[in-house]
């Protein structure tokens, strides 16, 4: 099994709709990450956690929120979706000592919003 | 804002050829660099970390370098094969600590 495991792998949806992408980790890691990749930008972070009660921004929140509901799941929300939303969503870890900063990602999710 | 940048965009060798993807970041305070490859449609998965101490290190046919004084970081891929066609990935975990800022990426093919 994959350490750090995003479901659903693929999702398309309709402009408005809610979404939520999960993201589990069975790596024992306190720090937490959601990016999203877009061809020609590269990835780009959304939100990180740094523990359960630890929540911040990254460089493009807006139109997303999360959820850290315990150390080893990290929920990506979009309210409303909206087209230009559609990319390829990555969930990461990593270690809690930040000696190495290794990160982990996820499969990722592709989301399409028409 | 830590800026890094991957040189070539796209890289086509022939199989057997020793290669050089470079990696520029602007902010010389940094934490770690790390590598990553990207199979299509993919997630990432990590190659080489260099911590900011350090110079270089190796895994195989892959070596990464890190000169931090010129915001440089190389990848070497030794008797590339087809298996190694794949996007790569330079990352680098600037002093703030909490997360990476990527390059675009070298997208590589290696033909037989």
């Amino acid at each position: 099994d994959a350490d750090v495991t995003q479901t659903p792998r693929n999702r398309i949806t309709k402009t408005g709709k809610r979404i939520m992408l999960e993201c589990s980790q069975t790596k024992g890691h306190d720090r937490m990450y959601w990016y999203r990749q877009d061809p020609g930008l590269g990835l780009r972070l959304i939100y990180y956690s740094f523990d359960v009660k630890d929540i911040n921004k990254g460089e493009i929140s807006d139109g997303y929120s999360v959820s850290r509901q315990a150390q080893a799941k990290f929920s990506l929300s979009l309210e409303s979706a909206i087209p230009n939303q559609t990319a390829l969503y990555f969930c990461a870890t990593s270690d809690p000592g930040h000696t190495t900063g290794e990160l982990f990602f996820g499969e990722g999710s592709r989301l399409t919003v028409l | 804002k830590q800026e890094v940048t991957q040189i070539p965009a796209a890289l086509s060798v022939p199989e057997g050829e020793n290669l050089v993807l470079n990696c520029s970041f602007t902010d010389s305070a940094i934490y770690n660099l790390q590598w990553f490859r990207q199979d299509p449609g993919k997630g990432l998965t990590s190659l080489l970390l260099i911590q900011s101490s350090q110079r270089e290190q190796t895994s195989g046919r892959l070596n990464a370098s890190l000169d931090k004084s010129s915001g440089r970081s190389t990848l070497y891929i030794a008797a590339s094969q087809p298996g190694d066609s794949a996007t790569y990935l330079c990352a680098v975990n600037s002093n703030s600590g909490y997360a990476l800022n990527f390059g675009k990426g070298t997208s590589l093919l290696v033909t037989p």
